[in-house]
């Protein structure tokens, strides 16, 4: 049964770029959610996905944008990038049906902007 | 707006030894939940411990368990007989019964020493 999985794993940009990082959900969740980790931190919420809408969004500007496609698989696109959106961005799912159960985690995109 | 606070940035223990790690949340919502995670270093975060907030009885896994004190709004991870492989970021987090609200605090970092 594979887990979350998330690419790409790491990658370097410039200021004023656009990035796209991909996950899939573990087998049997409908619903993913992304956060931003900077170094030393605690994970950020960014936004939820369920249903292919966004459900849910955290305190980050619209150059952070998502999709989820119909086999629950999501995107992460931000656009403009900034020095200080350099940070670990992990993906989660979950089951809608479990209420607040537990989140599955990927193992991270992290992105360095230069 | 659920808050979660963890006021050690840092801990270190002896390996066999018991530790115990703080968390502090605030939230409006009548029921919740709450989490430990654990992120070893490089690897992905993995649920360690979960406790639902209506429930009174403290949860436990194995060598982890949790003192929940609901009035006080404190929720506090003991890890009995540490091992070398305990060592990781641990999270405390909340959230509201919908699965819709997860709030990550800012962190622990634990280092098991031989």
């Amino acid at each position: 049964d594979a887990g979350v999985t998330q690419s790409p794993t790491h990658l370097i940009k410039t200021r004023g770029q656009q990035v796209t990082l991909r996950c899939s959900p573990k087998s049997g969740h409908d619903t993913v959610s992304w956060y931003q980790q900077a170094l030393g931190q605690g994970p950020q919420f960014i936004f939820q996905y369920y249903e292919e809408e966004e459900r849910q969004r955290g305190n980050f500007p619209d150059r952070f944008s998502g999709h989820q496609f119909p086999n629950y698989s999501s995107e992460l696109n931000v656009n403009a990038l900034l020095l200080g959106d350099s940070a670990l961005y992990l993906c989660a799912s979950s089951w809608s049906d479990r209420g607040a159960g537990e989140l599955f985690f990927g193992e991270g995109s992290r992105l360095t902007v230069l | 707006a659920q808050t979660v606070t963890q006021s050690q940035p840092e801990m270190s223990v002896q390996e066999a030894e018991t530790v115990t790690l703080s968390c502090t949340y605030d939230t409006s919502e009548s029921n919740y939940y709450l989490f430990w995670y654990k992120q070893p270093p490089s690897r992905q975060m993995i649920l360690v411990i979960r406790q639902e907030a209506y429930k009174q009885q403290n949860a436990t896994e194995n060598r982890f368990s949790v003192n929940f004190q609901k009035a006080a709004k404190s929720f506090s991870l003991k890890i009995s007989d540490s091992q070398l492989g305990d060592t990781a970021m641990y999270f405390c987090a909340s959230d509201d019964n919908y699965g819709q609200n997860f709030v990550f605090g800012p962190g622990t970092r634990l280092s098991v020493l031989p």
